[in-house]
């Protein structure tokens, strides 16, 4: 099986940029997608691939990868941006197993 | 639109059983892979299980293993999790979700696109 480690919370001061850091084996085969989710809401998809945002998302998320690490970037946060958020990745196994982190809690100032 | 809508929750006693349904529309549900994924009252989000386009492939992860079944009727356009055994740790909201799963350089795997949740309590 496969792990994904990610902070447990991260704070911003509204306006200025935040990076949550999410560390696994599996990030050395595949990218990382990262998810927003708010209380009581199901996950968003937030960024996929190398540096993809689904449409509506904003153009302050942005990702990034080096060896076993994903990076999910707010540039600018905002107020909304307070939430909860999921790296996720296939197992390293081989097999189609997925695996999400444990989350990391963003809080805004 | 494209849309996942869960089913099928409820409260149930350890040991007993609960089918999920999730019904699909505004895609081609027989083209993608499906997942379950769950959240306990709390905690972070774990995958739970998936199937292949045709059903011929299916994953759990460990902790269900034996206990729960996910199938797929593409002509229904409907995903299903079989939950036999239910334990108190099972209780979470699930999710349905779409894969993504490709090769670009490195593989792209993604969930992208989610139903509401339904909530199952296990509780005598």
């Amino acid at each position: 099986s496969s792990e994904l480690t990610q902070d447990p919370a991260v704070s911003v001061a509204l306006g200025q940029t935040v990076r949550i850091t999410c560390q696994g084996d599996s990030l050395r085969s595949y990218y990382a997608s990262w998810y927003q989710q708010k209380p009581g809401q199901a996950p968003v998809l937030v960024i996929y691939g190398k540096n993809n945002r689904p449409s509506g998302i904003p153009d302050r998320f942005s990702g990034s990868s080096s060896g076993n690490t994903a990076s999910l970037t707010i540039t600018g946060a905002q107020a909304e941006d307070e939430a909860d958020y999921y790296c996720n990745s296939r197992d390293s196994s081989g097999n189609h197993l997925g695996v999400f982190g444990g989350g990391t809690k963003l809080t805004v100032l | 639109e494209v849309q996942l809508v869960e089913s099928g929750g409820g409260l149930v006693q350890p040991g007993g059983s609960l089918r999920l349904s999730c019904a699909a529309s505004g895609f081609t549900f027989s083209s993608y892979w499906m997942s379950w994924v769950r959240q306990a009252p709390g905690k972070g989000l774990e995958w739970v299980a998936n199937i292949k386009q045709d059903g011929s492939e299916k994953y759990y992860v460990d902790s269900v293993k034996g206990r729960f079944t996910i199938s797929r009727d593409n002509a229904k356009n409907s995903l299903y999790l079989q939950m036999n055994s239910l334990r108190a740790e099972d209780t979470a909201v699930y999710y349905c979700a779409r894969e993504n799963d490709f090769w670009s350089g490195l593989y792209y795997y993604y969930m992208d696109v989610w139903g509401k949740g339904t909530t199952v309590t296990v509780s005598s």
